[in-house]
Order: structure tokens, then C-alpha cells, then sequence
């Protein structure tokens, strides 16, 4: 079964440096997202992402925050200047359509800010 | 805001019961799924269920959209079913961003 990939499993990174994690979704999938998990918190939405363009984001997903999609594949999230509450579990998720499709998560990426 | 209710929040079972999880949300919604994030992180999509009753082998899941909640059905519970349940909704006004409930812990023991 096709699946979500995210890489890597775990990124430690000093504060204040930028990270850039990677997600390649489901191939027939045209809609992406990216939502992340503080440790023992629910799951937040950050952003999704259609047709080249940001479709909506969170009031999390501030100017510190970037998508892109820079080739057929890849679905990258880029987080510049990192800080220590960035640490939490980073989720790519795709899905079909916008509606009547399941979302299908990867097994994310687990960011550590020291 | 849409907000999403889950209870009972934590859940120990035998293995072999049965239990039911209940997800409660405060608006019409135009898309409800129902997930497990296992002991490793990972969060398995269960059910894509906005309204009716659906099955897969020992889950099963009812919404009834009307009264805004939906049901999570184990059965025979096993050592695997371990983990946390999430109910995610989307509200109608938008078509893009599920938003989560706290989740159900399960803890299934042998």
C-alpha cells in the first residue's frame, strides 16, 4: 500500500538555526499538509497546501514558517530560526481530494531544539 | 471555532473486552475520521466516516452528524489495539484542516 514518507525520523538542531524537514506524499494525492504534536498534546494543524499554494494555515504557521514543493515529489517544511517550543513531532499528511478522501499521515519527523 | 470532546480520556481494558469511544463536536462538520497513534507515534487512519456506520474487522464507527458525536467501537480487544485514539474533525467552512480532540488512551493489557 502507498504511503507517506518523512525524513529524517529524528532532527536535533541548536536554537536559532533553520531546519528543513522533507515529505514525500502519496503519488496520485494532490492535496499536502503538515500538522505537528507537542509531546502528550493533541495533533495541530499547521498548514495545507494545493495547486502550488498555501490553501489555509493555523495562527501557528507564522512568517517563521515555510512550505514548498520544489519538484513532482518532495513537500518540504522549513523552519527558520528554531526555537526551543518548536520541539515537538512534525506529521506530513496527504490526501486525494479536499473532501470524501481519508488523510493519510507519514510517521513524521521528531524535532529537538536545544 | 469548532471544538472536539473525547471521552473517556483514558481507558484500561482486559484483553478480549469490548469498549466504546465517543467523540462530541460543537458545529456541523463536512468530514470526520477517526485515527490510532500507536506506542511508536505513528497515526494509523481507522475509519473516514462525516455520517453513518462503517466496519473493519473489529472496529467499527457510527456518526450521527445530526446529533454531532460518533462512536468508536472495539471488540475483543487486543494487546495491539494499545494506544490513542483521535476523532479529527473539519468544520463546513472549511475544506482543508481537520482539527483533533485530545484522544482516548488505551491501554489493553493480556
Amino acid at each position: 500500500e502507498p504511503e507517506v514518507t518523512q525524513t529524517p525520523s529524528h532532527q536535533v538542531t541548536q536554537m536559532g538555526q533553520e531546519v528543513i524537514l522533507r515529505c514525500v506524499p502519496i503519488s496520485n494525492h494532490l492535496y499536502f499538509y503538515w500538522y505537528r504534536q507537542i509531546l502528550g498534546q493533541k495533533v495541530e494543524f499547521l498548514v495545507s497546501f494545493y495547486n502550488n499554494e498555501i490553501s489555509e494555515k493555523s495562527e501557528i504557521f507564522d512568517d517563521q514558517f515555510s512550505v514548498e514543493r520544489p519538484d513532482g515529489s518532495n513537500f518540504t517544511l522549513k523552519i527558520r530560526s528554531t526555537k526551543l517550543e518548536d520541539s515537538a513531532m512534525y506529521f506530513c499528511a496527504s490526501s486525494q481530494t479536499a473532501y470524501n478522501s481519508p488523510l493519510h499521515f507519514g510517521n513524521g519527523t521528531r524535532l529537538t531544539v536545544t | 471555532g469548532i471544538q472536539v470532546e473525547q471521552s473517556p480520556p483514558d481507558l484500561i481494558l482486559q484483553e478480549g473486552a469490548n469498549s466504546t469511544l465517543r467523540c462530541n463536536f460543537s458545529d456541523s462538520v463536512n468530514n470526520l475520521q477517526w485515527f490510532h497513534q500507536n506506542p511508536w507515534g505513528q497515526l494509523i487512519n481507522l475509519f473516514y466516516i462525516p455520517s453513518g456506520t462503517k466496519q473493519n474487522g473489529r472496529l467499527s464507527a457510527t456518526t450521527v452528524a445530526t446529533e454531532r458525536y460518533s462512536l468508536l467501537y472495539i471488540s475483543s480487544s487486543q494487546t495491539t489495539d494499545s494506544g490513542v485514539y483521535f476523532c479529527a474533525v473539519e468544520g463546513m467552512d472549511s475544506s482543508y484542516k481537520l482539527i483533533f480532540g485530545s484522544g482516548t488512551r488505551l491501554l489493553v493489557r493480556p
